[in-house]
């Protein structure tokens, strides 16, 4: 089975400037999706930033980046000039790409809840 | 714009009682699923339904079962509820085949059972 941990349970930063998340996952499938998802304190899941595995290339989304190392099964989010509006529990998410077997179930990690300081 | 609506975004039950917690997705998703969340451990499946009448187990069953009846409608029910319940209760929609995409989420149901 698939694991996701995330080691940090809290960050904080500063406004506008930049903030690392870390997220590790325990996989033996070669191909699959990894996701970051925010859940603000309206508690509504929102999709940051997704990745496949088999794209070497590193997903952006504006001021969000991702660093992802297949090898190292390691995926962290980079959040760029960061805003007070960006203070938001972050998830990190797997997924197989085996359709037929995981339905697309997701994985997720313990969250890091992100604070940022004005 | 798609939405994903629980039934109640707070909820307080007694110890024993049939709880039912409900789903309803506006956008023909095929696969819907349960998620708990408890601080320190994340959002963890509970159970998850790919078209109607089917259900699938997921890490966490004990003590919940689930309904679909309706593709849009998809329900949690604790048959007889408990204090280790306590937690927030999120429901997530995707489609079949958009496999690399993600979930459309809920807002949430944190049931409180006392």
């Amino acid at each position: 089975a698939q694991t996701v941990t995330q080691s940090q349970p809290e960050m904080s930063v500063q406004e506008a400037e930049t903030v690392t998340l870390s997220c590790t996952y325990d996989t033996s499938e070669s191909d699959y999706y990894l996701f970051w998802y925010k859940q603000p304190p309206s508690r509504q899941m929102i999709l940051v930033i997704r990745q496949e595995a088999y794209k070497q290339q590193n997903a952006t989304e504006n001021r969000f980046s991702v660093n992802f190392q297949k090898a190292a099964k390691s995926f962290s989010l980079k959040i760029s000039d960061s805003q007070l509006g960006d203070a938001a529990m972050y998830f990190c998410a797997y997924r197989s790409a085996d359709g037929g077997t995981s339905y697309g179930k997701l994985t997720f990690g313990q969250g890091t809840i992100l604070t940022v300081h004005p | 714009d798609v939405k994903v609506t629980q039934s109640s975004r707070y909820l307080v039950k007694r110890t024993g009682e049939k709880v039912f917690l409900e789903c309803v997705q506006d956008m023909d998703h095929e696969n819907m699923f349960w998620y708990r969340q408890d601080p320190g451990l994340g959002l963890r499946l509970i159970y998850f339904s790919y078209d109607v009448k089917m259900k699938e187990k997921g890490d966490i069953p004990e003590g919940y079962s689930v309904s679909r009846e309706k593709k849009e409608r998809f329900s949690l029910i604790l048959e007889s509820a408990s204090t280790n319940q306590t937690s927030m209760y999120l429901c997530a929609s995707s489609l079949w085949d958009r496999e690399r995409y993600g979930y459309t989420f809920g807002s949430g149901t944190r049931l409180t059972v006392v």
